[in-house]
This record gives structure tokens, sequence and C-alpha cells, in this order.
């Protein structure tokens, strides 16, 4: 499976947008990147999925490098409820399988 | 849309005894699900990939005869830790993916059951 490097954490005050950086340079060209966030105590949640193109919906916007060897997941206000593990993981062609990482632990500051 | 539900959310039981744990796709037909496992502070663990009507594929690692996976109908996956013990505490969340769109391997979780062998 294609890996994904994302930071150990990340901290952000409410209210400010969160930029969360995930690197894929070994991305193969039918993987998809897919953002799952998971607070505690809960299942993952899912958050975003993107090919080629950046993408956007009502929880945030996935923005692709050109060589779609790096991704940002953008939080455009963080709120409290916001403070999860976020997870970067690739997939694509007739493997459905998603490999968790350690994700990127984001604390919201009041 | 694409709720995934689980029951229990919280099972203690005695060790030598089997749990089994339900996984529901509400609102859809899910023709693929899966198992996860979570120790705490650690990441998620594909444990099996459950399709309707066939045998469960399992990871490497996972006993098959130990955890039992039941994908009986479109919207109902099951998995019955067998001869549970303490060291098979843990969180499981069970996921499902949308049929229509397998390819791009969105999955829905469920919020997962809180295992304790006592």
């Amino acid at each position: 499976d294609a890996k994904t490097t994302q930071p150990n954490s990340m901290e952000s005050n409410e209210e400010e947008p969160v930029h969360l950086p995930c690197n894929h340079s070994t991305i193969s060209g039918t993987d998809y990147i897919h953002w799952y966030r998971q607070l505690p105590s809960q299942g993952p949640e899912y958050v975003i999925h993107g090919l080629t193109s950046n993408v956007n919906n009502r929880m945030a916007s996935l923005a692709i490098a050109e060589d779609r060897k790096s991704s940002t997941l953008i939080l455009h206000r963080a709120t409290l409820r916001d403070a999860a593990v976020y997870y970067c993981i690739l997939s694509g062609g007739s493997n459905y399988k998603l490999t968790f990482g350690k994700g990127t632990l984001l604390t919201v500051n009041p | 849309g694409a709720v995934v539900s689980q029951h229990p959310s919280r099972v203690i039981c005695k060790s030598g005894t089997s749990v089994k744990i339900e996984c529901r796709s509400l609102d859809f037909q899910a023709t693929t699900m899966f198992w996860y496992r979570q120790f705490p502070k650690q990441s998620l663990m594909l444990m099996a990939t459950s399709n309707e009507g066939s045998k469960a594929t399992y990871e490497q690692g996972v006993e098959k005869d130990k955890f039992l996976i039941n994908h009986a109908s479109l919207t109902l996956s099951t998995l019955t830790v067998t001869s549970a013990h303490p060291e098979d505490s843990s969180f499981y969340i069970c996921s499902a993916s949308l049929p229509d769109r397998p390819s791009t391997d969105t999955q829905y979780f469920g919020p997962g059951t809180r295992l304790t062998v006592l």
C-alpha cells in the first residue's frame, strides 16, 4: 500500500483556519486521497476525498498538489468540535482496503 | 445518508464466553463491510473484509475461527468473538462502502463497540 506521512500533532485556535498536510510521494495514478477523522471513543468519520482536482464540501476543502505527491486538508474555521485525529489515506484500484496510519492529532484551543 | 450503526456500544463479558457484535447499514445496502480493531492509543487495524453472501477475507494474523464474521444480508454483518480472553478487550469498529461507488473506496464507519473481557 502506498504510504502517507503526516505530522504527529498540530494545534490551532478556535475560528482560525487549519491546514493539515499529508505527503504521499509514492501515490499511483489510480489512488484516491481520503481524509477521515476520529473523535475520542468514536468510529472514524469520512471528511473528504479526491483524485486530482481540489475538492470542497460542507466540512472541509482538499487541496491536491499538481504532482499529487502531497495534499492539504483545510478546515476553514476550526471549532472545538474539530479536535480529533485526522487520517490521510490512499486507496484505489481493486483494493478497497483503507490502511490507517497514526494520523495527526489536532488540538483546538478556545 | 450513509449511516452505519453498531450494537452493542459497550459490552463486558467473562473470559471464555462468546460475544456477538452487530453492524447495520441503516439507509443503504452495503455489499462490502469491514471490521477493524483499535487498541488504546493505537490506530485502527483492519481485521477482515466481509462480502454479502460469501466468506469473509481475513487479514494476516487474524484468527478466523476466533473472530467469526457473517454477512447474511445487504444491511447486516456480525462479528462474533468466540471464547473471549482479556487480550481481546478492544474497540471494535465496522464500516461499509457504498455499492455504487466502490472504486472510490469511501467507507462509512459505525460508532464502535467497546469490549471488555474480565
